[in-house]
């Protein structure tokens, strides 16, 4: 099993360039999510997806927009990428697990920064 | 709403010192709580979580946590640090549904 995988591990784009990050799950969970994470923030959500076909905002949806390809793959979208999105992002997945709580599985991040 | 306090930034210690990282949350209704932990240049993994019964958790690499209802807390601890304890550890509630909210996040620092 790999668990969470992300594509790609580092990224650098231009102010205005779009680019898809890639997110995929091998444990046949049906939540899915996206963060960010900054220095001093913690990590924020940005969407998520509690079962395939759904999609929702997260705390700071504002820039990115996701698809829910399969039950498996997750991606996010940036379509005109700024500054402002230089950041680490992850991505996890999460089910009910025998005592209800969802346990959340992150992939390794991938490292973006906007210049 | 429930949110996430993580009292501390940062925590430098002296290895095989203990150590303790706080944390207090917020929650209107009955909460999960968790403690992940952050290895540089990795993703997070679960290190204990607490549902409900004995307030004591205890989770992997030695580390356990203590529930307080009345103080809204869940503080982590481990009697003896080792340098690969280096890392960023985070809080974290969940209601029970799919959704977490993490805290900001405490770097602990082992010092040889």
């Amino acid at each position: 099993n790999a668990g969470v995988t992300q594509t790609p591990k580092f990224q650098v784009l231009k102010t205005g360039q779009s680019m898809t990050l890639q997110c995929a799950q091998d444990m046949n969970h049906n939540s899915m999510y996206w963060y960010r994470q900054d220095p001093g923030m913690g990590l924020r959500l940005i969407y998520y997806s509690a079962s395939e076909g759904t999609t929702d905002k997260g705390e700071v949806p504002n820039g990115y927009n996701v698809s829910r390809l399969n039950k498996r793959e997750f991606s996010l979208r940036l379509e005109s990428a700024a500054p402002s999105q230089t950041s680490v992002y992850f991505c996890a997945s999460s089910e009910a697990s025998w005592d209800n709580s969802y346990e959340q599985y992150f992939g390794p991040g991938t490292r973006l920064t906007v210049t | 709403a429930q949110s996430v306090t993580q009292l501390d930034s940062q925590v430098p210690v002296f290895e095989e010192a203990p150590v303790e990282l706080r944390c207090n949350y917020s929650s209107s209704v009955s909460v999960y709580l968790f403690w992940y932990v952050q290895y540089p240049n990795q993703g997070l993994q679960l290190l204990l979580k607490y549902l409900s019964g004995s307030t004591l958790v205890k989770g992997i690499n030695g580390f356990e946590a203590e529930f307080n209802k009345s103080q809204t807390s869940f503080h982590l601890r481990k009697p003896s640090v080792h340098i690969s304890d280096t890392a960023e550890y985070f809080c974290a509630v969940s209601d029970g549904g799919f959704k977490t909210i993490f805290g900001a996040g405490t770097r602990l620092f082992v010092k040889a």
